[in-house]
């Protein structure tokens, strides 16, 4: 079965501090990798996806994830973070099943 | 909107009641599925349609819970004699069908189930 492990479960930086949410999954076979945004009050919606080909994937606003298949990790990393990012970040990951999503990580990013 | 409709978005229920929410997806997705989430945790799969078939339901489905789809648009989720324990958000998702470019889902905004 797959799982999702999320590493950290709260972070706080400041504005324009960078960023990295660790995200590591477990199945064996072939995987699309995900991770989700929830901002306050608002419905999940879409980051990035990695299906195949560049483990690098770049999605909306600024972020990026690398998929590094040895570690089964899907790290999300942005260069410098704004107030507007502070929300939840899910990982999740597709096998053979549905979607299976990570604990989630909250996001503070204070001025 | 065309995305991802859920009804109601809040609903306050006494324990032992019945509750149905509805959900409407996106309207060519032919994927549908069910996620409960709790305060500090990620989205629990429930369950999910391909079409108007249920094709897979998670062990956290009891038997007091039933999805239908029956034309293959519009889903509902009922939960019967509801416990405390059934508090949470429940979401609705959609997606296009089962090749790898088209796993993206869709999630719509969710109803919150609150058991008093």
């Amino acid at each position: 079965a797959q799982s999702v492990s999320q590493h950290n479960h709260h972070v706080i930086l400041s504005e324009a501090a960078s960023l990295e949410l660790g995200c590591n999954y477990s199945y064996g076979g072939t995987v699309n990798l995900f991770w989700y945004v929830q901002y306050p009050g608002q419905h999940l919606q879409l980051l990035l996806k990695y299906f195949s080909g560049d483990p690098l994937v770049k999605g909306i606003k600024g972020f990026e994830a690398e998929f590094i298949k040895s570690k089964f990790s899907f790290n999300l990393r942005k260069p410098s973070v704004q107030w507007s990012d502070t929300a939840e970040y899910f990982c999740a990951v597709k096998g053979n099943t549905p979607l299976v999503f990570g604990k989630g990580t909250r996001l503070s990013v204070i001025a | 909107d065309t995305g991802v409709s859920q009804d109601p978005r809040h609903k306050i229920t006494k324990r032992g009641q019945n509750v149905t929410f509805r959900c409407d997806p996106i309207s060519e997705h032919n994927r549908l599925y069910w996620y409960r989430q709790t305060l500090g945790q990620g989205p629990e799969f429930l369950t999910y349609f391909q079409n108007e078939a249920q094709l897979e339901k998670s062990r956290l489905l009891s038997d007091r819970f039933s999805a239908e789809r029956p034309k293959g648009s519009f889903s509902t989720l009922e939960i019967q004699r509801t416990e405390q324990g059934d508090s949470a958000m429940y979401l609705c998702a959609s997606s296009l069908g089962a090749g790898t470019a088209n796993t993206e889902a869709f999630f719509g905004q969710g109803t919150r189930l609150t058991v008093v």
